[in-house]
């Protein structure tokens, strides 16, 4: 059971827009950052956001992130079949003094 | 450019010690700037992270684990190393080391990750 919560699975088509979100709580998310993470199948996770929103060099601005209150959503647009990957979001839990990930989310562009 | 690679032994028997090592290329671990962590993700599941460290050998680790966990650096080698003890098959998992930025808790880039099974 991961500390932050992802849907398990979200899908769209290609060219369309998709939201990836991510709920924790104000030990988590709320007050510290929250960042983003690509993992294609059988590879590394790859950041894609830090500190909510910011995208390291490299990354398309295709892809945006976002936080509000105890919540916070990665946006993809422009989708892309190279898109299909588990995303995960992550933040530091003040109350366990630990960095948390969520479980995970599957994208799927049919 | 930066690089990460991760080695040590694929199987491990109950109750015994996983020992893993990060190398370092493209970057000098003694850099001041960053934290150098681990970070683990059993098959088919989510990401746990297991710790971070500084180049002078301070490290915090996730309270779950701290008890079984101890992390090391070699500034000679560039590398730094994991240690878990009193392993069991919930530790079967794909174990990744990464860079931190220092003040931060977002993890770039990562090693390809190694499997480690535990497994008599």
């Amino acid at each position: 059971q991961s500390v932050l919560t992802q849907p398990p699975s979200v899908s769209a088509a290609p060219g369309q827009k998709v939201t990836i979100s991510c709920s924790g709580s104000s030990y988590n998310i709320e007050k510290e950052f929250v960042s983003w993470y690509q993992q294609l199948p059988g590879t590394a996770p790859k950041l894609l956001i830090y500190d909510n929103y910011k995208r390291p060099s490299g990354i398309p601005d295709r892809f945006s992130g976002s936080k509000s209150g105890t919540s916070a959503s990665l946006g993809i647009t422009g989708l892309q079949s190279g898109d299909e990957a588990n995303y995960f979001c992550g933040a530091w839990d003040s109350s366990l003094s630990a960095v948390v990930f969520g479980g995970g989310t599957n994208l799927s562009v049919l | 450019q930066l690089q990460l690679q991760e080695s040590g032994p694929g199987l491990v028997k109950p109750s015994e010690t996983l020992s893993l090592t990060c190398t370092v290329s493209g970057d000098s671990i003694n850099s001041t700037s960053y934290y150098w962590g681990w970070i683990r993700q059993p098959p088919g599941k989510g990401l746990e992270w297991i710790g971070s460290m500084y180049y002078s050998g301070s490290a915090y680790y996730n309270p779950s684990l701290k008890s079984r966990v101890t992390m090391s650096v070699d500034t000679s080698k560039n590398h730094f190393s994991l240690k878990l003890t009193s392993v069991t098959a919930a530790d079967t998992a794909v174990y990744f080391c990464a860079r931190v930025l220092i003040g931060s808790d977002w993890f770039d880039p990562w090693g390809q990750g190694t499997l480690v099974t535990v497994s008599s």
